[in-house]
């Protein structure tokens, strides 16, 4: 089965840019979350969805950051406009219906913000 | 709210030598437990979860856990390390409302 997908895998734009971080989540799964890890402050949950729906979106930094879930299998961050202090790597992760199930991790957007 | 501390930043062990990563947690409710283990430019990888029933879990790649209520632990051993177990690891608790609060990490070195 494939796992879940982000694009890019790499980011390079100039501050003030705006910035859209792609994800597919694992086919069937109910949730989705996005992350924010730096060495500073190492993983952070910045929002999550049910069912397409936004549940918490209280580790958003910012007005900034925006998120969007328009269907099942696709989701966008979106940084706008973008600040040097957002470079980091974001993750997004997806999960099944039960609240014990792990969730399951893409490999990552490394952005950088000139 | 739940938390995590994760005791040492980073191990370095011997190849074929025990590996021990301590992990405390708190939470007030009965908690879920992970660990997770990065690998450089990857996401992360479930290793192994704690969600009930029997206290020791064993997880992928040899690893295991156990759940101690009374010192509110979770800590990962593995018997005898390996050169791929360089990487780094995660302990994460979840207090069953689908938020995940994750530890500061752990790098493991391993020694030829």
């Amino acid at each position: 089965d494939a796992g879940v997908i982000q694009s890019p895998r790499h980011e390079v734009t100039e501050m003030g840019q705006e910035v859209t971080l792609r994800c597919k989540p694992i086919s069937g799964h109910d949730y989705l979350f996005w992350y924010r890890q730096t060495m500073m402050r190492g993983l952070e949950l910045l929002i999550y969805f049910n069912n397409n729906v936004p549940i918490d979106d209280s580790g958003m930094p910012e007005d900034r950051f925006s998120a969007k879930m328009p269907n099942a299998s696709f989701s966008t961050l979106k940084i706008q406009p973008s600040e040097p202090r957002d470079s980091a790597v974001y993750f997004c992760a997806s999960m099944g219906q039960s609240s014990n199930q792990p969730q399951h991790f893409g490999d990552g957007t490394r952005l950088s913000i000139l | 709210a739940q938390s995590v501390t994760q005791l040492g930043s980073h191990v370095s062990v011997s190849e074929g030598a025990l590996v021990l990563l301590r992990c405390n947690y708190s939470s007030s409710v009965p908690p879920y437990l992970f660990w997770y283990v990065q690998y450089p430019n990857q996401g992360l990888q479930l290793l192994l979860k704690y969600t009930t029933g029997a206290t020791l879990v064993k997880g992928i790649n040899g690893f295991e856990a156990e759940f101690k209520k009374s010192e509110t632990s979770f800590h990962l051993t593995k018997p005898s390390a390996h050169m791929s177990d360089a990487a780094e690891y995660f302990c994460a608790v979840s207090e069953g409302d689908y938020k995940l609060s994750f530890g500061a990490g752990t790098t493991v070195t391993v020694r030829a």
